[in-house]
């Protein structure tokens, strides 16, 4: 039962444009979510965060958009570089737990 | 200045062997735990501590015994490896006192390989 999905496996954008990567989850109890880059061999970095009492966070080129009726969140990349290209976690928690349930990612490849 | 560290990054061995992965963290966190990611790309977890006391054990085989001898150290040993225990291993630390939305921080992750 995975209670956290990323349905695209993959993503191929062109560079300077806009890359959206889309979380979706089924516990509403969650109410902290993050988003972590990972490169070949290397461990997951964060990346950006937000909690449900907001519906967006930025940070630089990165927002979080967070949409709690539809359970939904997505990563905005603008604008992209090849530099992006990595696997991209959601993962969703709930305040006073230890525990994130993790997506299987998303491979963002950008184009030059 | 790595933050958070695992050895070896890559371990291969036999079936049945016993073997030990280290972490060690510098953030000066209070809480640890180790995830497995197995082929499929699921990022798992199994186990953590916070302040060297058990407090997450996920429905793991015993043969997977963690040791934290302190904070800033977390170790798993497995004993009879098994070929289904083939996954990349990842340690991770988060200061969790004093913090409502806790932030995980990943080490590189241990490649095993069990022939």
């Amino acid at each position: 039962d995975q209670q956290v999905k990323q349905n695209s496996p993959s993503l191929s954008v062109q560079e300077g444009r806009i890359s959206i990567l889309n979380c979706d989850y089924t516990n509403s109890m969650f109410d902290y979510f993050l988003w972590y880059k990972k490169y070949p061999a290397e461990g997951p970095t964060f990346l950006i965060s937000i909690s449900s009492i907001k519906d967006k966070n930025e940070d630089g080129r990165f927002t979080v958009f967070l949409n709690k009726s539809a359970k939904h969140l997505s990563l905005h990349i603008v604008p992209s570089q090849p530099g992006d290209s990595a696997v991209y976690f959601c993962a969703a928690g709930y305040s006073g737990t230890y525990k994130y349930i993790f997506g299987t990612g998303t491979r963002l490849k950008v184009l030059a | 200045d790595t933050a958070v560290s695992q050895t070896p990054k890559y371990l291969v061995t036999q079936m049945g062997n016993d073997k030990s992965i280290k972490c060690e963290q510098n953030l000066g966190h209070d809480t640890m735990y180790w995830y497995k990611q197995d082929s499929k790309k699921f990022l798992k977890i199994m186990f953590s501590y916070n302040n060297k006391e058990l407090i997450i054990n996920e429905t793991v085989p015993n043969r997977f015994s963690p040791k934290s001898p302190d904070k800033a150290h977390l170790n798993l040993h497995i004993n009879s490896l098994e070929l289904g225990d083939s996954a990349v291993y990842f340690c991770a630390s988060s200061q969790v006192a004093g913090t409502k939305f806790i932030t995980q921080y990943f080490g590189p992750g241990t490649r095993l390989t069990v022939l």
